[in-house]
């Protein structure tokens, strides 16, 4: 059974800091996707990664993905305020009779104070 | 516009009583699929459908049927409702091509009370 951890769950940052995000995964598994969600709202697509060594950036937020490691970073640089939110991992089954099957992480509540 | 919707968007209901939510999406996507959120659980997937008529189990499917008739619509029928399905369930919808699943589309939510 695939397994999804996002650490930490909870982070407070200072604006113009940077931190990462980690999402570690127990299986095999080559698809992972990142989605930002804000307080009463809906999910948004932020990257989709679909290989090893893929490396996505989308002004502050550049998302990795380590096949081999499983695990995929979400590196946010000199944050602002905008970008408190939650954010959450998602692995894609590898295959077999379930693929299509799609697992997320606890998801991560970040906060960027002034 | 591209969109996913879903109805209704917020529903308190009795334990027992058989009710639908309905998704739809207009962007001709294969892959669509139905989560629940929880707090502190993040999101768990219930059912997906990877095109019509292909239907299979996500994590947490007990309590919840769902049928895939026609490409745009992925229902989510509640046979008898019980409190633990009380929660906010969100649909979603991506593009396959080449089998390989794509950023999702999300829709607004709908929020479930089951007394």
């Amino acid at each position: 059974e695939l397994k999804v951890e996002q650490n930490p769950l909870f982070l407070s940052m200072q604006e113009g800091k940077n931190y990462t995000i980690y999402c570690n995964y127990s299986t095999t598994s080559d698809r992972l996707y990142w989605y930002r969600q804000d307080p009463g709202k809906s999910l948004e697509s932020l990257f989709v990664l679909l290989s090893n060594g893929a490396v996505k950036q989308e002004g502050r937020l550049m998302a990795s993905l380590d096949t081999k490691a499983r695990l995929s970073t979400l590196h946010i640089t000199a944050a602002v305020h905008d970008l408190s939110a939650t954010y959450f991992c998602a692995v894609l089954n590898a295959g077999g009779t379930s693929y299509g099957k799609l697992t997320f992480g606890q998801g991560t509540i970040l906060t960027v104070h002034p | 516009e591209a969109q996913v919707t879903q109805n209704p968007r917020y529903l308190i209901t009795v334990t027992g009583k058989k009710l639908t939510v309905t998704c739809s999406q207009n962007m001709n996507h294969e892959y669509m699929s139905w989560y629940r959120q929880d707090p502190g659980l993040g999101l768990r997937q219930i059912y997906y459908s990877m095109n019509v008529e292909v239907t299979d189990k996500g994590d947490v499917p007990e309590g919840y049927k769902v049928s895939r008739k026609e490409k745009r619509n992925f229902p989510l029928i509640l046979e008898s409702p019980s409190p633990n399905q009380t929660s906010l369930y969100f649909c979603a919808s991506s593009g396959t091509g080449l089998v390989h699943v794509y950023e999702q589309y999300f829709g607004p939510g709908t929020r479930l009370t089951v007394t």
